[in-house]
Formats: structure tokens, C-alpha cells, sequence
């Protein structure tokens, strides 16, 4: 079974400052790693993935998230938030090399960008 | 190209009516999900198709509830006789094929059952 947690429901950040927002997780298997966006009243929207390769992975909007096997961790990072930066953003995982890529996520981590 | 789109948007309905949702993936897309997102909550696996493979239906949480899909085109799901811990955000996702591995997200559908 696989289980992710996200550390920090809710994450206040100045424009400007660096954001982090934490992702452990839990598998039997080497996973696939993913971070979602979800703006207000939309679907969500793919930030960023790990699969194999480099462990430091690139997104769209500046984000970045680096695979940390040791830790079990895929923490996500953005250098300086902009204010539309302001969602809610999930971490999800699936199983390598799996039939079906089903995704578990976390609880998701409300991110607010003060002015 | 076009994303994937759920109808209706909203639906509110009475505790004990039947509803359904529908869901038009990707054209093309061989994999189909659906997904419930309660508040506070991250999202649920409730059940997967693959092309004319048996679906699984691993996470859906009752008996109450079911879907359809024909072929590689639209999914139907239902939730028979609603209660009110049914309310929640249900969410489709298509991806292209098997050995692949992103899901694209429809906006969802939000259901009340007051």
C-alpha cells in the first residue's frame, strides 16, 4: 500500500520569499512522484513529475521538487513566490512499472502569497 | 486540444435521489478515472478503466455506487439513493495509454446532497 503526507495544511509565504512545501510518502515499490496544482473551481494541473532519471525535477512556473529515495521525501520548492502562486497543491504517488497508475495523494497544502 | 470536461458542474440533490455525473476524456485517451475530493481531504481513488478491460473497481466505497464507460469515449458515474457524507468534488482524469503515466484532470463536479 502507498500513503503520502504533507506536512503544513495550510503554508503563509511573502511575495518574494521561498516557498516549500513538504512531501513524504510510503511505498513498497519505487514510486512515481507527482505535484498538482488546484486553482479556486478548476481541475488540477501538472506541475511537475519524477519518474527515473535526475532526482531534481523541473516544472512549469518556476517550481522545482527534488527525489530523495533516503528520505522518502519529493518536497517541492519555488526560488520567489509571485501572488499567483496562491493554490492549493497536492503530491501524489503511483507504483513503477504498474498496469493501472492509479495516484494517492496527500491532503493537499493550501499556499497563500501575502503582498 | 480540448481538456477533459465533466457535466454538470454543479449538481445539489436530495438526500436519497439518484445522480449521475459524466465525464468526456481526452479524445484518444485509452485510461479513464474517477476521483473524489472531499473537503479538507485529498483525493480518492474510486475506480479505473482501460480500454475494454474488466475496470477496477477497487475504491469505490459502496455498493451505491457505480460507472459506466463505452469503449475508449465517455464515463457515467452514479450514485444511487445519495447521502448526505456522498457531498464532495468528483473528479475525471484520462491518460493517453498504457506505459504512460500523467493524468489530465477535468474541473470536477460538485455535489451537495443536502
Amino acid at each position: 500500500a502507498q500513503s503520502v503526507t504533507q506536512l503544513g495544511s495550510h503554508v503563509s509565504v511573502s511575495e518574494g520569499a521561498l516557498v516549500l512545501l513538504r512531501c513524504n510518502y510510503s511505498s513498497s515499490v519505487p514510486p512515481y512522484l507527482f505535484w498538482y496544482v488546484q486553482y479556486p473551481n478548476q481541475g488540477l494541473q501538472l506541475l511537475l513529475k519524477y519518474t527515473t532519471g535526475a532526482t531534481l525535477v523541473k516544472g512549469i512556473n518556476g517550481f522545482e521538487a527534488e527525489f530523495k529515495k533516503s528520505e522518502t521525501s519529493f518536497h517541492l520548492t519555488k526560488p520567489s513566490a509571485h501572488m499567483s502562486d496562491a493554490a492549493e497543491y497536492f503530491c501524489a504517488v503511483t507504483e513503477s512499472g504498474g498496469s493501472n497508475y492509479k495516484l494517492t495523494f496527500g491532503k493537499g497544502t493550501l499556499l497563500t502569497v501575502n503582498p | 486540444g480540448a481538456g477533459v470536461s465533466q457535466s454538470p458542474s454543479n449538481k445539489v440533490t436530495e438526500k436519497g435521489k439518484d445522480v449521475e455525473l459524466r465525464c468526456d476524456p481526452i479524445s484518444g485517451h485509452t485510461a479513464l478515472y474517477w476521483y473524489r475530493q472531499r473537503l479538507g481531504q485529498g483525493l480518492e481513488f474510486l475506480i479505473y478503466f482501460q480500454g475494454n478491460s474488466a475496470p477496477d473497481k477497487s475504491g469505490l466505497p459502496s455498493d451505491r455506487f457505480s460507472a459506466e464507460r463505452t469503449g475508449e469515449s465517455v464515463s457515467t458515474l452514479t450514485i444511487q439513493r445519495t447521502q448526505q457524507e456522498d457531498s464532495a468534488v468528483y473528479l475525471c482524469a484520462s491518460r493517453l495509454r498504457q506505459r504512460t503515466d500523467t493524468q489530465y484532470f477535468g474541473p470536477g463536479t460538485r455535489l451537495t446532497v443536502l
